[in-house]
């Protein structure tokens, strides 16, 4: 079936570093991809997403570019604050049309 | 602007007692469903509703049952409580178009602790 994999955490950094937290899926058909973001004691939310092969979603200095060939959606932003620190988790939608989660990566910056 | 309303925000249960943890939200989404989040297994869905008065199981069922009678609720029943049933649980709402064109809102979720 359908699955997401995404790199464990924690992920450390200080401020201002560059981020990157890789995510490989496996899905039959063309699902869509999403990150949420997760931050203390709330729920999730959307990130950012993209819908077909080599789109490029954007949100808040983050990007993930949807990699059909490689399977990968791997989120990456140029200059992290420490307001950044949260749990991120990759996601699709198949041809269920119902969420599948990665297990989350914990991004912890220091300032 | 309320969004997805759960509660309790916390329980603690005894092992063999019953619970209903709430759902509501108030931006007539069509979908609704419950996650439970535990640790190093990120998020699976217990049950979900694409509709009033449709139900439907999803990866982790057994142990919850779940009812729709209105839009706006979308409660979770714990019949007999288990420690394997500690957990944060999340309810989720989108509207009809699906996860493509609408995505999930979350709220804020409930710890719950078996003992």
């Amino acid at each position: 079936g359908d699955s997401v994999t995404q790199m464990e955490g924690p992920v450390t950094l200080s401020e201002e570093a560059f981020l990157t937290i890789n995510c490989t899926y496996t899905a039959t058909g063309y699902p869509s991809l999403f990150w949420y973001v997760q931050y203390p004691g709330e729920g999730l939310q959307l990130l950012l997403k993209a819908t077909k092969a080599d789109d490029k979603g954007s949100n808040k200095g983050f990007e993930a570019t949807y990699r059909k060939e490689t399977t990968s959606f791997h989120l990456e932003k140029g200059s992290v604050q420490v307001s950044d620190s949260a749990v991120y988790f990759c996601a699709l939608s198949g041809a269920t049309n119902k969420l599948i989660f990665g297990t989350g990566t914990l991004l912890a910056v220091q300032p | 602007n309320a969004g997805v309303t759960q509660t309790p925000k916390f329980q603690v249960l005894k092992t063999g007692q019953s619970m209903t943890l709430q759902c509501a939200q108030d931006m007539n989404h069509e979908y609704m469903s419950w996650y439970r989040q535990d640790p190093g297994m990120g998020l699976r869905l217990i049950h979900y509703s694409v509709g009033a008065g449709i139900t439907d199981q999803g990866e982790v069922p057994n142990g919850y049952n779940v009812s729709r009678s209105t839009t706006e609720d979308f409660p979770l029943r714990l019949l007999s409580a288990a420690p394997s049933q500690t957990s944060v649980y999340f309810c989720a709402s989108s509207a009809p178009s699906g996860q493509n064109n609408s995505p999930l809102h979350f709220g804020n979720g409930t710890r719950l602790t078996v003992t």
